[in-house]
């Protein structure tokens, strides 16, 4: 079946460090690949997505690679800031019985501080 | 556009009691979802709409049902609540018909301790 694989939080990053939040997958055919985040006391929104193999997804400074050799799609952002304190669902979406299926991975929390 | 609501934002059941989540979108969407999240197991999709008039089961629809009463709003009922229904609850709504591509707009999500 398909399902998504995230590292374990929390992620403790001074401002300014380098991001990196691991995500694998298992999929049959061609999945779409999403990032969302939850603010604290928030619902999740979408953060970026990529649709095809070799896309890359941008927004607000973060970037994912949807590689399909690997089967991975890495969350990265080159300078954090408090404000992104948060906790990180990697999701990939599948067409089963012809509808959308969003299968999220556990969440990763991250935690900035100044 | 408030995009996704949610009633109430907190409740506390006792076991065996009943109750109804309300959710509605201001989107124009044609479908929407239910989804909990717990500890350690990220959301998991209890029932789905992908259009009004028609429901679906996900992965956990056991102890629940759903009503898509109009267009805007997608309500879920735990008949006889048990502590394993303690969860946050969040509502959801896409755009289209449920399309691989889509992306899912979430509300504030509802938290529910069942004692």
């Amino acid at each position: 079946g398909n399902s998504v694989t995230q590292m374990e939080g929390p992620v403790t990053l001074s401002e300014e460090a380098f991001l990196t939040i691991n995500c694998t997958y298992t999929a049959t055919g061609y999945p779409s690949l999403f990032w969302y985040v939850q603010y604290p006391g928030e619902g999740l929104q979408l953060l970026l997505k990529a649709t095809k193999a070799d896309d890359k997804g941008s927004n607000k400074g973060f970037e994912a690679t949807y590689r399909k050799e690997t089967t991975s799609f890495h969350l990265e952002k080159g300078s954090v800031q408090v404000s992104d304190s948060a906790v990180y669902f990697c999701a990939l979406s599948a067409v089963n019985t012809g509808f959308q299926k969003l299968v999220f991975g556990t969440g990763t929390r991250l935690l900035v501080s100044p | 556009n408030a995009g996704v609501t949610q009633t109430p934002k907190f409740q506390v059941l006792k076991t065996g009691q009943s109750m109804t989540l309300q959710c509605a979108q201001d989107m124009n969407h044609n479908s929407m979802y239910w989804y909990r999240q717990d500890p350690g197991m990220g959301l998991r999709l209890i029932y789905y709409s992908a259009s009004e008039g028609t429901t679906d089961k996900g992965e956990v629809p056991n102890g629940y049902n759903v009503s898509r009463l109009n267009k805007r709003e997608f309500s879920l009922r735990l008949e006889s609540a048990a502590p394993s229904q303690t969860s946050v609850y969040f509502c959801a709504s896409s755009m289209g018909q449920g399309g691989v591509q889509e992306t899912q707009y979430f509300g504030p999500g509802t938290r529910l301790l069942v004692l």
